[in-house]
């Protein structure tokens, strides 16, 4: 069966400093998106992106975190500067359509830790 | 907002348990109900959902019944297996035309031999 891929799996980082997650979703899926899971809570939706365009991106901290999806295919989910409350769980997810019940498939995520 | 709302703490139980998770929401208009499982170190997968009131999701002996009138979505399994053993979101999405979804906070649900 098709995976959505993410990378790096972990990532260590110290404040201040800039990183960025790499998805690339399941072949012919439309609908992107990057939620941020807590530990011990569920998943936020940080953006969506269908095909190359932002569809959502109201809960993004604009002012450090940055998505693109130049191609409308993978995409990079960027974090300048990185604070200690970033630290969390960073997921991928796609769907083929964007409609309520197009059922979306996960990544395994990347894990931060910003020191 | 669309909200969900899982029971507290973890749950813990031997194996061949009945295993009942529950699960409100609060949303406008009809929404889509689903529940995720995330096994450890691995990402969420749809373990069932169910589109419209009085539907019953069912997958890997998990049942649940989307009721409108308690705005509930239950999760239950009667025989549960240390395989089992995860953490449980429930989620709903609602028909803006965005299929954003909200989860609720999750439940480790432990199964002990």
């Amino acid at each position: 069966e098709a995976e959505v891929a993410q990378s790096p799996r972990y990532k260590i980082t110290e404040k201040s400093q800039a990183v960025a997650f790499w998805c690339d979703p399941i072949s012919g899926h439309a609908t992107l998106y990057w939620y941020r899971q807590i530990l011990g809570q569920g998943p936020e939706l940080l953006v969506q992106f269908q095909d190359e365009s932002v569809v959502d991106d109201s809960q993004l901290p604009k002012d450090r975190f940055s998505a693109e999806r130049l191609k409308g295919v993978d995409s990079t989910l960027k974090i300048q500067p990185a604070e200690l409350g970033d630290s969390a769980m960073y997921l991928c997810a796609s769907s083929l359509f964007r409609t309520y019940n197009s059922p979306l498939h996960f990544g395994n995520g990347t894990r931060l830790t910003v020191t | 907002g669309n909200s969900v709302t899982q029971m507290e703490g973890p749950v813990t139980l031997s194996e061949e348990a009945f295993l009942t998770i529950n699960c409100t929401y609060t949303a406008t208009g009809y929404p889509s109900l689903f529940w995720y499982v995330q096994y450890p170190g691995e990402g969420l997968q749809l373990l069932l959902k169910a589109t419209k009131a009085d539907d019953k999701g069912s997958n890997k002996g998990f049942e649940a019944t989307y009721r409108k009138e308690t705005t509930s979505f239950h999760l239950e399994k009667g025989s549960v297996q240390v395989s089992d053993s995860a953490v449980y979101f429930c989620a709903l999405s609602d028909q803006d035309g965005n299929n954003r979804l909200a989860f609720g906070k999750g439940n480790q649900v432990v199964v002990i031999p």
